[in-house]
């Protein structure tokens, strides 16, 4: 059974840094591209980040790129957010969401529970 | 990136009737080369992660009841519910995948009239 669990989320002050993981089991993680995805209080989903199997490739929302890394540990079944100088506009629920191909992103096969992430002073 | 528009926000359908959610790309979204629809459909329901309803505009995913089905091609997409069951009431999200800047449209809520 796939099984992805985020964890990370909490409170930070604006311009800070935070970093999520997002632990995978129940599938052969390096087989598979993965992805972030948000969800704002009470507002729709917004992609932001995927990145390849094997790590090589990854991509960004325009809204974050510059201020966030996504990152794998292939030995660890792990994926990461690097988040750095967050606004309060990146305040959402954070859902790591595992890709049916390998190497382009594609859809959300599968989802995480999420982890909040709230920005304010 | 490529814009993808629902209509309506939200709708309200009578049990047993027919739901139908509109998703319009700001271009096309089917690769010539392979005659694909790079489009996706989600359900939402309240406190829970998305779930994958629907790929390549038509394809359900695998245990989705069949009176969930997808149309269209090209730039004008549509999510059909043919006979609304209780536990529909979600929000659903249309997805294109034929850019590498995944985008989703904005959602639209489905209630019991």
């Amino acid at each position: 059974e796939v099984q992805l669990l985020e964890s990370g989320g909490g409170l930070v002050q604006p311009g800070g840094s935070l970093r999520l993981s997002c632990a995978a089991s129940g599938f052969t993680f390096s087989s598979y591209a993965m992805n972030w995805v948000r969800q704002a209080p009470g507002k729709g989903l917004e992609w932001v980040s995927g990145i390849s199997g094997d790590g090589g490739s990854t991509y960004y929302a325009d809204s974050v790129k510059g201020r966030f890394t996504i990152s794998r540990d292939n030995s660890k079944n792990t994926l990461y957010l690097q988040m750095n100088s967050v606004r309060a506009e990146d305040t959402a629920v954070y859902y790591c969401a595992k890709d049916p191909a390998a190497a382009t992103l594609t859809v959300f096969h599968y989802w995480g529970q999420g982890t909040l992430l709230t920005v304010s002073s | 990136d490529i814009v993808m528009t629902q209509s309506p926000d939200s709708l309200a359908v009578s049990l047993g009737e027919r739901a139908t959610i509109n998703c319009k790309s700001s271009q096309s979204v089917l690769y010539s080369s392979n005659n694909q629809n790079y489009l996706a459909w989600y359900q939402q329901k309240p406190g829970q992660p998305p779930k994958l309803l629907i790929y390549w505009a038509s394809t359900r995913e695998s245990g989705v009841p069949d009176r969930f089905s997808g149309s269209g091609s090209g730039t004008d997409f549509t999510l059909t519910i043919s006979s609304l069951q209780a536990e529909d009431v979600a929000v659903y999200y249309c997805q294109q995948y034929y850019s590498t800047t995944l985008t989703f449209g904005g959602g639209t809520k489905v209630e019991i009239k």
